[in-house]
């Protein structure tokens, strides 16, 4: 039930973009997307309920779509403050974390 | 607002030792949990407790017991402790838990380590 993301790891520049994806085997009824720096606790980025709809948080903004089991998180005009390992989350009973997706932004 | 405190931050145990990791919040929340965080397996959900009073099994509960002592407490045991069972762990609460539920906040986190 785990969901998994891709790519696993990915090095960028600063400025450069980059997408995360998540999947899930089960129906999914919402997403939710973590960042985690080296060391420290996993911190909230942003909910994504039924809908497909699109949220954004600065640069950075995820879809959703129901339908086909996915959620992806776009991180626009990269910062060396965005690297860190991101974590989708899905629920079905209970709360499943992805298998994350480092990434790192080199100036 | 100290927000997820966690206790110990760090502890090293020898095999067949037990301990009580320690989480406090203080937002009120309802939903509790209980996760353990290894190399390349991202977090994985050992218990949580939904509601003061309540407790359940996670993804991986084999080895740990809980128990919610109060709306604000959620400690969490090791009663023979294994190699297997080094590990990052990581407390978190949010207000609610199940389909919809909103953000989670996480504790620091316990470095155990099992020799």
């Amino acid at each position: 039930q785990q969901p998994v993301q891709s790519p696993q790891a990915v090095i960028l520049r600063e400025g450069e973009d980059a997408v995360i994806n998540c999947s899930s085997s089960k129906a999914l009824y919402s997403v939710h997307w973590y960042r985690q720096k080296h060391g420290e606790a996993p911190v909230f980025l942003m909910i994504l309920l039924k809908g497909g709809e699109q949220k954004g948080h600065e640069k950075i903004s995820a879809s959703f779509n129901e339908k086909k089991q996915q959620s992806s998180l776009y991180l626009t005009a990269s910062q060396l403050s965005y690297s860190g390992t991101y974590f989708c989350g899905t629920e079905d009973n209970q709360f499943y974390f992805g298998t994350g997706t480092s990434l790192t932004v080199i100036p | 607002n100290a927000g997820v405190t966690q206790t110990p931050k760090f502890q090293v145990l020898k095999t067949g030792q037990s301990m009580t990791l320690q989480c406090a919040q203080d937002m009120n929340h309802n939903s509790m949990y209980w996760y353990r965080q290894d190399p390349g397996m991202g977090l994985r959900l050992i218990y949580y407790s939904a509601s003061e009073g309540t407790t359940d099994k996670g993804e991986v509960p084999n080895g740990y017991n809980v128990s919610r002592l109060n709306k604000r407490e959620f400690s969490l045991r090791l009663e023979s402790a294994a190699p297997s069972q080094t590990s990052v762990y990581f407390c978190a609460s949010s207000m609610l838990t199940g389909t919809g539920a909103p953000e989670q906040y996480f504790g620091p986190g316990t470095r155990l380590t099992v020799t």
